[in-house]
């Protein structure tokens, strides 16, 4: 089964620009989750898609948004990019289950370098 | 606020056992403890998980304290593959994960 792939793997953008980074989830996967990761803060939820709908969004500006497609395929975008953005964007996806108490593991991808000059 | 604690770094010799500890003490009776680990160049990477009880799988193993405040990750025999960042994670009903700053394993051969 292949992993998660994301697109692009580096990329370079300057001030004021915008980007778009490319997430395909495992076949089956219809859950996906954007992460934030830099050497200061870590790791950072950005936010989660099921079936199309935004379910969860961490605490980041309007700046970051996503969408998902209809077959499960994520794009997260980040518009009036700063100094700040740069950072490694990992997307994760998740096989759902049933019930009240989700337990499935996340499944990240290698991530998309973003360095912003 | 960080909802869990993890020392920064650790340091083992290869093929002796690793225990990873983590503070978790606002806990809600519903989030599962998660452990996950990320090797250079690489996403995260799950380990273990577990609500109560303790956990045992093929990788580790998790040992989770009476009052669920704290827990800790069981490498039984750590080899140089093992050199990674270790996070410790809850996870609430809402399915958010909450990764803390981690701990930088070092494997000495």
């Amino acid at each position: 089964k292949a992993g998660v792939t994301q697109t692009p793997r580096y990329l370079i953008k300057t001030r004021g620009q915008q980007v778009t980074l490319s997430c395909s989830p495992i076949s089956g996967h219809r859950s996906v989750s954007w992460y934030q990761q830099t050497p200061g803060q870590g790791l950072q939820f950005l936010f989660e898609y099921f079936s199309e709908t935004q379910r969860n969004k961490g605490n980041f500006p309007g700046r970051f948004s996503g969408r998902q497609f209809s077959n499960s395929r994520s794009e997260m975008n980040v518009s009036t990019l700063e100094l700040g953005d740069s950072a490694l964007y990992l997307c994760a996806s998740r096989a759902t289950q049933t019930g009240p108490i989700p337990t499935g593991e996340l499944f990240f991808g290698e991530g998309s370098r973003l360095t912003v000059l | 606020d960080a909802k869990t604690t993890q020392p920064n770094s650790m340091e083992s010799n290869e093929e002796e056992p690793v225990h990873l500890p983590c503070n978790h003490s606002t806990i809600s009776g519903t989030d599962y403890i998660h452990w996950y680990r990320q090797l250079p160049s690489q996403g995260p990477e799950y380990v273990i998980h577990g609500l109560t009880s303790n956990v045992n799988n093929r990788m580790a193993s998790l040992a989770i304290a009476e009052d669920r405040k704290s827990s800790t990750l069981i490498l039984h025999r750590a080899t140089l593959r093992d050199a990674a960042v270790y996070y410790c994670i809850l996870r609430d009903t809402g399915n958010q994960f909450y990764f803390g700053t981690g701990t930088s394993l070092t494997v000495i051969p």
